[in-house]
């Protein structure tokens, strides 16, 4: 069972455009949502992340919207750059019990071309 | 570079072998998280440790299996290995058990012939 859905699988955006991936989840246990990005032969990175308490949180070019009562939470990237090209993963973790581990989507392939 | 070292980098065997995969977490990190990536089924949880202890496990095969030493550092055991175990395995660390903010490692790449 996928408990995090992320689309679009892959994204083509120009130089200067906003680029927007969508992630849905169906545990209401989940209290946090970072987002990860990876570039070739590299592990993933923390990029930004959001508790289900605020509806938007921004960093720079980088903005989470939340929106709990649908289960869905999006990135969008203003003004895309060539550099920010890589896959981008959504993830959710419940902060109770035992177990912290982190669910990811299967992640966003962007594409920013020049 | 995120402080998670891994090695190695690259390995190639063939099915039906064991490999060892190991991590080393960042400075000051007390919990490590192991994750096998593939094409098909994305990012997925195999199993955490905390100084030393087993904390959770996940989608973690019965012919696979981790350990963490008193220095901190993981090995990822895979054995009886099949053409479709290969995979990126990543390291991640925290601080505790708890910490929102995992540090992945660059992965080591897994090819089963």
């Amino acid at each position: 069972q996928q408990q995090v859905k992320q689309s679009p699988q892959s994204l083509i955006v120009q130089k200067g455009g906003i680029s927007i991936i969508n992630c849905a989840y169906e545990n209401t246990a989940f209290d946090y949502f970072p987002w990860y990005q990876q570039f070739p032969g590299k592990g993933p990175a923390l990029l930004i992340a959001i508790r289900p308490d605020v509806s938007e949180k921004k960093e720079g070019r980088f903005t989470i919207s939340f929106n709990k009562s649908a289960k869905q939470f999006s990135l969008h990237i203003m003004d895309s750059q060539p550099g920010d090209s890589a896959t981008y993963f959504c993830a959710a973790r419940s902060s109770g019990g035992s177990n912290y581990k982190l669910t990811f989507g299967k992640g966003t392939l962007l594409t920013v071309n020049p | 570079d995120s402080g998670v070292t891994q090695t190695p980098k690259h390995l190639i065997t063939a099915t039906g072998q064991r490999v060892t995969l190991r991590c080393s977490p960042r400075s000051g990190d007390l919990s490590v998280y192991w994750y096998q990536q593939s094409l098909d089924q994305g990012l997925q949880f195999l199993i955490q440790y905390y100084n030393g202890e087993e904390r959770a496990k996940g989608n973690i095969l019965e012919r696979f299996s981790a350990q963490q030493f008193p220095d901190l550092h993981s090995e990822l055991n895979l054995s009886s290995l099949e053409l479709g175990d290969s995979a990126l395995y990543f390291c991640a660390s925290s601080v505790t058990w708890q910490s929102e903010t995992q540090y992945f490692g660059p992965g080591t790449r897994l090819l089963v012939l």
